[in-house]
């Protein structure tokens, strides 16, 4: 049972344009939310959080939207830039997971010059 | 400020054997959890430990284990390897256990 999805195993955008990433959940306990970027031969570094009580959280070119109702959250990157290329994963915990947490399979992002 | 650092870094096994990884975490973080990494499987839960005590384990059957010292250093071991045990194992650690982890560059396992 796979409670976090990322549909989109792939994105590719042009650099100085928007990146969305997609991710939808289907555990309704889950109330915080993260988001990782993963380079090769690297562990995944975070990025960007936002807990169920927001909708929005930004962080400089980096903003999480959350919809609650529709168990789905969205990382939008503006500008992309050629070094922002990663697999992003999103992930999700609930008060009572601790440092369990609940990853989807990753979305490689590719941003061309 | 040392990141978590995992050893080894590679490893080639062979079905039957066990292996033991090891991680030692930011300093002052006391939380440790695993994490196995496959090919469009994502991060998997392994295991997690606070204060030398296990708080929550994944869905994997017995052979896979760990500990933790009292110097929050933690070991993760699996034995009677099998060919798809073959991953990348990813440490994290965390002050308290919630919240952002910070993962190693993990240990990435072969089986043949």
């Amino acid at each position: 049972d796979q409670q976090v999805k990322q549909n989109s195993p792939s994105l590719s955008v042009q650099e100085g344009r928007i990146s969305i990433l997609n991710c939808d959940y289907t555990n309704s306990m889950f109330d915080y939310f993260l988001w990782y970027k993963k380079y090769p031969a690297e562990g995944p570094t975070f990025l960007i959080s936002i807990s169920s009580i927001k909708d929005k959280n930004e962080d400089g070119r980096f903003t999480v939207f959350l919809n609650k109702s529709a168990k789905h959250l969205s990382l939008h990157i503006v500008p992309s830039q050629p070094g922002d290329s990663a697999v992003y994963f999103c992930a999700a915990s609930d008060e009572t997971s601790g440092s369990r947490l609940t990853f989807g399979e990753g979305t490689q992002l590719t941003v061309n010059p | 400020k040392a990141g978590v650092t995992q050893t080894p870094r590679y490893l080639i096994k062979t079905r039957g054997q066990q292996v033991t990884l090891s991680c030692s975490p930011i300093s002052g973080h006391r939380s440790v959890s695993w994490y196995q990494q496959t090919p469009g499987q994502g991060l998997q839960f392994l295991f997690e430990y606070f204060s030398e005590t296990q708080r929550n384990k994944g869905n994997f059957p017995g052979r896979f284990s760990g500990r933790q010292f009292s110097n929050s250093r933690s070991e993760m071991n699996v034995s009677t390897l099998e060919l798809g045990d073959s991953a990348l194992y990813l440490c994290a650690s965390s002050r308290l256990p919630t919240g952002e982890l910070f993962f190693g560059e993990g240990s990435r396992l072969t089986v043949l």
